[in-house]
């Protein structure tokens, strides 16, 4: 398929676990963003690639998530000493540079439960 | 004060009526607007821009009033298949997507 796919799907952690969430753009999207819901709420910004750069890591709610694009490519979230209050899906959404540069195309999300 | 605000709902309609959603921004800085449509346990999807000129898409028609920073969406003819969540996004320079909580839709026979 020709979407963002996201890994895993489904992930449930003990507290105080470590948990890597990965996503595969779009081929050739540049931007790449990852975005947190929690249940009943819409998603919420945590950071924002441009290739391999992090332009934008306001959102992350701790210095416990931490997010990387090394290639510019595959993009993964860490989340280190998982917390109950981290339990929500994770999405992650790909923009091309110029082919209707405002739309952003949303994986599947990775639904984390924290026990 | 969340910086996209919009009835959560739930709205319950029967089919064929005409149901309005309306959400307010807080940031007048902000550059773009939409609604993206959320199956349950499903991603957000792009329903439509919402333009100062108005849109309108089929059933669906989109109004930005800049002045009063408020974005409507306005369904017609609602289909059992409208049944969704609705949100109200708003686009900020770097492109990050703000979103509205989201107004539940319900369509019933």
């Amino acid at each position: 398929g020709a979407g963002v796919s996201q890994s895993p799907r489904y992930k449930v952690a003990k507290r105080g676990q470590d948990v890597a969430l990965r996503c595969d753009p779009i081929s050739g999207h540049v931007s790449l963003f990852w975005y947190q819901q929690a249940l009943g709420q819409g998603p919420e910004f945590l950071t924002y690639f441009q290739n391999e750069a992090q332009l934008d890591k306001s959102g992350l709610p701790s210095d416990r998530f931490f997010a990387e694009r090394p290639e510019g490519s595959v993009s993964t979230l860490k989340i280190q000493r998982t917390q109950q209050e981290d339990s929500a899906v994770y999405l992650c959404a790909t923009r091309a540079a110029r082919d209707r540069p405002y739309e952003q195309y949303f994986g599947p999300g990775t639904r984390l439960t924290v026990t | 004060r969340k910086e996209v605000e919009q009835d959560p709902g739930p709205f319950n309609v029967p089919e064929g009526a005409t149901v309005a959603f309306n959400c307010t921004y807080s940031n007048s800085a902000s550059q773009s607007f939409f609604w993206y449509r959320q199956d349950c346990r499903k991603e957000p999807k792009l329903l439509m821009s919402v333009y100062s000129s108005g849109n309108e898409d089929g059933r669906f028609t989109a109004q930005l009033n800049r002045a009063s920073q408020y974005i409507s969406l306005l369904i017609r003819d609602s289909k059992l298949s409208d049944s969704a969540t609705y949100l109200c996004v708003v686009n900020k320079i770097g492109g990050k997507l703000i979103f509205g909580q989201g107004t539940e839709l319900s369509v019933k026979p």
